[in-house]
């Protein structure tokens, strides 16, 4: 039951540098979706996608970027990584934005 | 902008005691849902509401849907330490593809 996988869980980069959280699904859904927590400030959502070649800006998606090749996967890109990134990430699926399911999480600081 | 008001935002209660959690917002929602968070984890869904005045049930935890669908409340009885967490309300409009909108959380302590 592998559900949603994300990698990798934690990852330390310096300010100004670039990488890419991934996130796949085998569970076939259609919906996928990237969240950020902070401590005391809920789940927000950063980029969604109903489907493969589809995405949409969320509530914050300044400074990152997706992509949605393939129904299966769902990478968040961070380019020039800034300190306000420093967060805990989730990825999530849904079909037909019902029950979503997420992933363990991965955790970011940028320095 | 839809928003969910979670109170309280911290819990620290004695085994064996109930209580209640809200979710409160000024907005209608289609459906709302509450999620269960461990640390190190990410949210696991407990229950999904959709009709005002919906009760549901989930062994010792009891959810229920405000008539007019903007409000809901979680009840546990005689809390156990088990029950430790961070509780999320998320509530979602329209067909959800927009993803959830999600309250800022309980932070639940059961105490042996």
């Amino acid at each position: 039951n592998a559900g949603v996988t994300q990698t990798p869980k934690f990852r330390i980069l310096k300010i100004g540098q670039s990488m890419t959280l991934q996130c796949a699904q085998d569970m076939n859904h259609n919906y996928m979706y990237w969240y950020r927590q902070d401590p005391g400030m809920g789940l927000k959502l950063i980029y969604y996608s109903v489907g493969a070649g589809i995405t949409d800006k969320g509530e914050v998606p300044n400074g990152y970027n997706v992509s949605r090749s393939t129904t299966e996967d769902f990478p968040l890109r961070l380019e020039l990584a800034a300190p306000s990134q420093t967060s805990v990430y989730f990825c999530a699926s849904s079909y037909g934005g019902n029950t979503i399911y997420f992933g363990e999480g991965s955790w970011l600081t940028v320095v | 902008t839809q928003l969910l008001e979670q109170s309280p935002q911290f819990l620290s209660i004695q085994e064996g005691e109930n209580l209640t959690v809200y979710c409160n917002s000024s907005s209608v929602f289609s459906s709302l849902q509450w999620y269960r968070q461990e640390p190190g984890e990410g949210p696991v869904l407990l229950v999904t509401v959709v009709t005002g005045g919906e009760v549901k049930k989930l062994k010792r935890l009891t959810f229920q849907f405000g008539d007019a669908r903007k409000d809901s409340s979680l009840h546990i009885t005689a809390a156990q330490p088990g029950d430790t967490g961070l509780y999320l309300c998320a509530g979602t409009s329209g067909g959800g593809a927009d993803g959830l909108t999600f309250g800022k959380g309980t932070h639940l302590i059961i105490q042996p």
